[in-house]
Formats: structure tokens, C-alpha cells, sequence
């Protein structure tokens, strides 16, 4: 069955980097989109962003804009987020999904916990 | 940018009530809708798509519908297991996300 295991979350310092990584299996990875979706503490969801199958296009909410990276090694069935410049507002869990089709998250993670923390 | 005001914010039921719960958009999106139900410490579930689909192996007590600026989300007649947060979510055609605030559903 479909499943995708978020890692890579953990307390960080505020202006530093952290990369998230999605791993999927049970599903052909590179024959999907996938969305970054988080959720701060006690909070709605929030969109962050996604990636086409083939990778070379990507959308970031404006939130996150030229500081979240998205990308994916379909070699490696394994979906990135490269987040740099952190701040304090980014702390949330961090969720993977796919796109069963344009804008329809499907199958998710489990998440992952980001602190942002001095 | 488009704005998905959800209403209401929380709302208590008991089981066999009628629960319904709005989404409006701030422009037109067409069906461009989706509903998901959040367990608390658990990842969103799809429960409808397009507005009005039903997500394969989802209960046929939950219904969507709606079109346009305004959408409604049904459950019939709610068991102890829908007692979680629901949101309704917007797509564009890159995809861009926009979710709801979210409607908790309590006893």
C-alpha cells in the first residue's frame, strides 16, 4: 500500500536550515506530484508547497517563498524540503502528501515536528 | 488571492445529528473543492474531492456539494467517529492550496 515516512524534523536555531526528506513506497514515486502541507501547534493547515512529477516545476505559498526549496530524487523514491532562514513561525509539523490529480492531496505522512527555537 | 472562510469554527453534535458545514470562497473556483477530516495527532484524510465526489472507501454519510462562491459539506448522521476537525481546501491550476480554518465537530 501506498506509504510516506517524513524525517529529517528537529529543533533548530532561528536563520538556520533544516531538510525535511519524504520517503515513499508502494506506489510508482516518480508518476506523482507530491505537496509539502504543515500544521503549526493548535493551528489550521497550511499549504507550503509542491512539486511535479518530473520535478522541474514547483509552487511555494508566499509564506515561504524564496526560502523553502521543494525538490525530488525519483531515483530514490525520496521528496525534499530544503528550509533555510528559519524562523520562529515555521514551527509546525510538517506533512508530505501525494497528487492523486491537480490540487487533490491524497495519501499522507505521518509528519514531521519542526522547532524553531533560539 | 483567493480566501476560504469556513463556518462554522466548531460545533457540538450527538450521534444521529445532521452536521453541516460551509465553505465559501471569496471568487468563483468552479468545483476546484476538497474535503479532508483531521484526527487530532493524525495526518487530514480525503473524504470528498471536486466539490461532490466521494473519495473511494469513504462512508456514504458524508456528501459535499456546491459550486461557485459557496459549498456545503454534509455528514447524515454523524457517528462517534466523526467526531474530529474538518477543513475544506481549494486548488488552482499549478496547483496553489488554500485551505480552510477548519470546523471542529465535538460531542
Amino acid at each position: 500500500q501506498v506509504q510516506l515516512v517524513e524525517s529529517g524534523g528537529g529543533v533548530v536555531q532561528p536563520g538556520k536550515s533544516l531538510r525535511l526528506s519524504c520517503a515513499g513506497s508502494g506506489f510508482t514515486f516518480s508518476h506523482y506530484g507530491f505537496h509539502w502541507v504543515r500544521q503549526a501547534p493548535g493551528r489550521g493547515l497550511e499549504w507550503v508547497g509542491d512539486i511535479w512529477n518530473h520535478g522541474r516545476n514547483a509552487y511555494y505559498a508566499d509564506s515561504v517563498k524564496g526560502r523553502f526549496t521543494i525538490s525530488r530524487d525519483n531515483s530514490k523514491n525520496t521528496l525534499y524540503l530544503q528550509m533555510n532562514s528559519l524562523r520562529v513561525e515555521d514551527t509546525a509539523v510538517y506533512f508530505c502528501a501525494t497528487d492523486a490529480a491537480v490540487g487533490r492531496p491524497q495519501a499522507w505522512g505521518q509528519g514531521t515536528l519542526v522547532i524553531v527555537s533560539s | 488571492d483567493i480566501q476560504m472562510t469556513q463556518s462554522p469554527s466548531s460545533l457540538s453534535a450527538s450521534v444521529g445529528d445532521r452536521v453541516t458545514i460551509t465553505c465559501q470562497a471569496s471568487q468563483d473556483i468552479n468545483n476546484y473543492l476538497n474535503w479532508y477530516q483531521q484526527k487530532p495527532g493524525k495526518a487530514p484524510k480525503l473524504l470528498i474531492y471536486d466539490a461532490s465526489n466521494l473519495e473511494t472507501g469513504v462512508p456514504s454519510r458524508f456528501s459535499g456539494s456546491g459550486s461557485g462562491t459557496d459549498f456545503t459539506f454534509t455528514i447524515s448522521s454523524v457517528q462517534p467517529e466523526d467526531f474530529a476537525t474538518y477543513y475544506c481546501q481549494h486548488f488552482d491550476s499549478l496547483p496553489v492550496l488554500t485551505f480552510g480554518g477548519g470546523t471542529k465537530v465535538d460531542i
